[in-house]
C-alpha cells in the first residue's frame, strides 16, 4: 500500500516534444503529490506538486494531472529542451511520511 | 549554509567497519530525513526527525543502522559493522516544517558510501 509505481522507466524525445510521465499509488491517506528532479551528481530537487483538491496543476512548461478516483497522477513537459534531460521522480505524501516512485530517466535530443 | 550539506561525499571503506555519515541541514529546518538511493531507483526512506526526537525509524534495515540529531541541528547516520549490501548513496533532507502539511523536503548532494 505503501508503493508508488512509475512509467516508463526511460523516455527519449525530442526537442520540442511532450514528455509525459505516470505514477500510481494505493494508499488514499496520501494528500500531497510532488515531482523531483534530479540531474547527475545532485541530489533531487522539488519541480511541482498538487494537492488531491484540485485535477490540474500548471508552472510554465510542467503540468500535474491528478485523477483522485483512479489514483494515478501524471507529469507532462510542453516543448521538451536538452535542458530539462535528467530524472523524474514521484512521490506521493501523508504528513511527514514520504513514498518515492523509482524514477524515470528522461533523454531530450536536440 | 544555502542548502543541505552532507559529508563525506564518498566513504570507500572495508567489511566490517563502521562507518559515520553527517548531515547539516538548511539553517531553520526542523525536520530532518534520512534516505538510500540505490542506483536507478527512488530514495527509500530510513528515519527522520522533528527537532532532536527522532520521530520514525522503521526504515532503517536493521540494528547496525542508527540515527542521532541531538541539539536539533547536525545529524549523523552511523552503520555498524559494514556489510557490502549497505553500499548506496545516502542521502539527507530536511523541511521547513512539521506535521500535516511538510510540504518540500531540500536534498543534500548525498555520500556514497562503498564497502568492499
Amino acid at each position: 500500500q505503501q508503493q508508488v509505481k512509475q512509467s516508463p522507466q526511460s523516455l527519449i524525445v525530442q526537442k520540442g516534444g511532450i514528455s509525459i510521465i505516470n505514477c500510481a499509488y494505493e494508499n488514499t491517506a496520501f494528500d500531497y503529490f510532488p515531482w523531483y528532479q534530479q540531474f547527475p551528481g545532485k541530489g533531487p530537487a522539488l519541480l511541482i506538486a498538487i494537492r488531491p483538491d484540485v485535477s490540474e496543476k500548471k508552472e510554465g512548461r510542467f503540468t500535474i494531472s491528478f485523477n483522485k478516483s483512479a489514483k494515478q497522477f501524471s507529469l507532462h513537459i510542453m516543448d521538451s529542451q536538452p535542458g530539462d534531460s535528467a530524472t523524474y521522480f514521484c512521490a506521493a505524501s501523508y504528513g511527514q511520511n514520504f513514498v518515492f516512485g523509482p524514477g524515470t530517466r528522461l533523454s531530450v535530443l536536440p | 549554509g544555502a542548502g543541505v550539506s552532507q559529508s563525506p561525499r564518498y566513504k570507500v571503506t572495508k567489511r566490517g567497519q563502521d562507518v559515520a555519515l553527517r548531515c547539516d541541514p538548511i539553517s531553520g529546518h526542523v525536520s530532518l530525513y534520512w534516505y538510500r538511493q540505490a542506483l536507478g531507483q527512488g530514495p527509500e526512506f530510513l528515519t527522520y526527525f522533528n527537532y532532536e526526537a527522532q520521530q520514525d525509524k522503521s526504515g532503517l534495515p536493521n540494528d547496525r543502522f542508527s540515527a542521532e540529531r541531538p541539539e536539533g541541528s547536525i545529524s549523523t547516520l552511523t552503520i555498524q559493522r559494514t556489510e557490502q549490501r549497505d553500499s548506496a548513496m545516502y542521502r539527507c533532507a530536511s523541511s521547513r516544517t512539521v506535521g500535516l502539511n511538510t510540504g518540500e523536503l531540500f536534498f543534500g548532494e548525498g555520500s556514497r558510501l562503498t564497502v568492499l
